[in-house]
Parts: C-alpha cells; sequence; structure tokens
C-alpha cells in the first residue's frame, strides 16, 4: 500500500538557520506529493506541491524536489523565521479520487 | 476563501452516549468532504469520503454503522459517532473539496477534539 515517512521531531532551530525535513514515500504508480502546515489551532494548509518527477514546489521560502529516483520529497528552507513554527506534513495523493495519505508529522520550533 | 469551520472545537461525553460533529464550508460549495481521525504523533488517517447527496465511502476496518456521515448539502457534512467508548477519543478532522475549481485541493478543518469518559 501507499505509505510516507517523516523524520521524527520536535525540530527545534535558531531564526535564519536552515531547514530540512526529510519525507520519503511508498506508492504504487506516481503519485502527486504535498507538504502541508499546521499552525497551532488552525486547520492544515497546502503549503506546496509537485506532480511529477524532478519537478520543484515552492511557496513562501520552502522548496521541495519530487525525486522519484529517491522516492523523497524533502522540505528545505534557507533561513527560518520564528513564524515558521508549525507541524509540517508530507503527503501523496495516488490511484486517484483525492484520497491522501499522510506522514506523521513533524514539529518545527523556531527560536529567536 | 476556501475556509473550513468545524463545530465544535472540542467535546467531552459520557461512555455509550452519541457525539455529533459538523463540518461546513463558509465560502464554497463542497460535493466531497473528507473525514481523518489522528492519534496523538500519529498521520491523519482517513475514515470516509462523505458525498453529498450519496452515501458516504468508509474505509476498510472503519465502522460505518458507528461513524454515521451525512452530507446533506453543499457545504456541511456531519460524522457521528454513536454509543461513544474511551477508544474512540481522538482529534477528528475534516476537509472539503471546491467544487468550483479544476485542482482538487483539500481545504482542511482546524478539528474537533473527542474525550469521552
Amino acid at each position: 500500500g501507499n505509505s510516507v515517512t517523516q523524520m521524527e521531531g520536535p525540530v527545534t532551530l535558531s531564526e535564519e538557520a536552515f531547514l530540512t525535513i526529510n519525507c520519503t514515500y511508498t506508492a504504487t504508480g506516481y503519485p502527486s506529493l504535498f507538504w502541508y502546515v499546521q499552525y497551532p489551532g488552525e486547520g492544515l494548509q497546502l503549503l506546496l506541491k509537485a506532480t511529477k518527477a524532478d519537478d520543484k514546489g515552492s511557496n513562501k521560502g520552502f522548496e521541495a524536489t519530487y525525486r522519484k529516483e529517491t522516492t523523497s520529497f524533502h522540505l528545505e528552507k534557507g533561513s527560518v523565521q520564528v513564524s515558521d513554527s508549525a507541524v509540517y506534513f508530507c503527503a501523496l495523493n495516488a490511484g486517484g479520487g483525492n484520497k491522501l495519505t499522510f506522514g506523521t508529522g513533524t514539529q518545527l520550533k523556531v527560536e529567536l | 476563501g476556501a475556509v473550513v469551520s468545524q463545530h465544535p472545537s472540542w467535546v467531552i461525553c459520557k461512555s455509550g452516549t452519541s457525539v455529533k460533529i459538523e463540518c461546513r464550508s463558509l465560502d464554497f460549495q463542497a460535493t466531497t468532504m473528507f473525514w481523518y481521525r489522528q492519534f496523538p504523533k500519529q498521520s491523519l488517517m482517513l475514515m470516509a469520503t462523505s458525498n453529498e447527496g450519496s452515501k458516504a465511502t468508509y474505509e476498510q476496518g472503519v465502522e460505518k454503522d458507528k461513524f454515521l456521515i451525512n452530507h446533506a448539502s453543499l457545504t456541511l457534512s456531519t460524522l457521528t459517532v454513536t454509543s461513544a467508548h474511551p477508544e474512540d477519543s481522538s482529534f477528528y478532522i475534516c476537509s472539503a473539496i471546491d467544487s468550483g475549481q479544476p485542482d482538487n485541493e483539500q481545504f482542511f478543518g482546524p478539528g474537533t477534539r473527542l474525550t469521552v469518559l
């Protein structure tokens, strides 16, 4: 079946540090890949997505590249801010039907 | 735009009672909504797909008679946990797809914390 594996958190960084949150997946066919962010007290929001191999999704300074050869979709940001503190979920959609398979989420804490 | 609300945000109930959770799309119409369940430090698990005007589609292992889903309008889906027990305590999250947009992006509600005593 389909599955998503994310690095465990929490990840604690100082402001302006470089961020990487690893995500790997197992899926049949060619899934679409997503990163969602959940700020405290709010619902999940789509951060970025990629629909085919070698695509790069980007938004708000975050980037992730769809790597078919390593079945990965790692999230990166060059310089994090305190306001980036949130839980980040990697997800995939495979086989149609709009069903999403989520990773366990990674909590990011950014400190001054 | 694309706001999804859930009510209540949290609820505590006694074992054996039923609890209804509402999911509303506030500024768009949604023929398709989804219900997820999330345990602490675990991923969101899809429970069922809610289709306006028709029966919900449940994922394998989810009891349809225990988790009743009604999607009677284009802006409202309800999840009723019947005869709730402590093991049903969890965080329930809904999402909705904007019927008027082509990309099928899911917009998520803030979740409902259910505690069964």
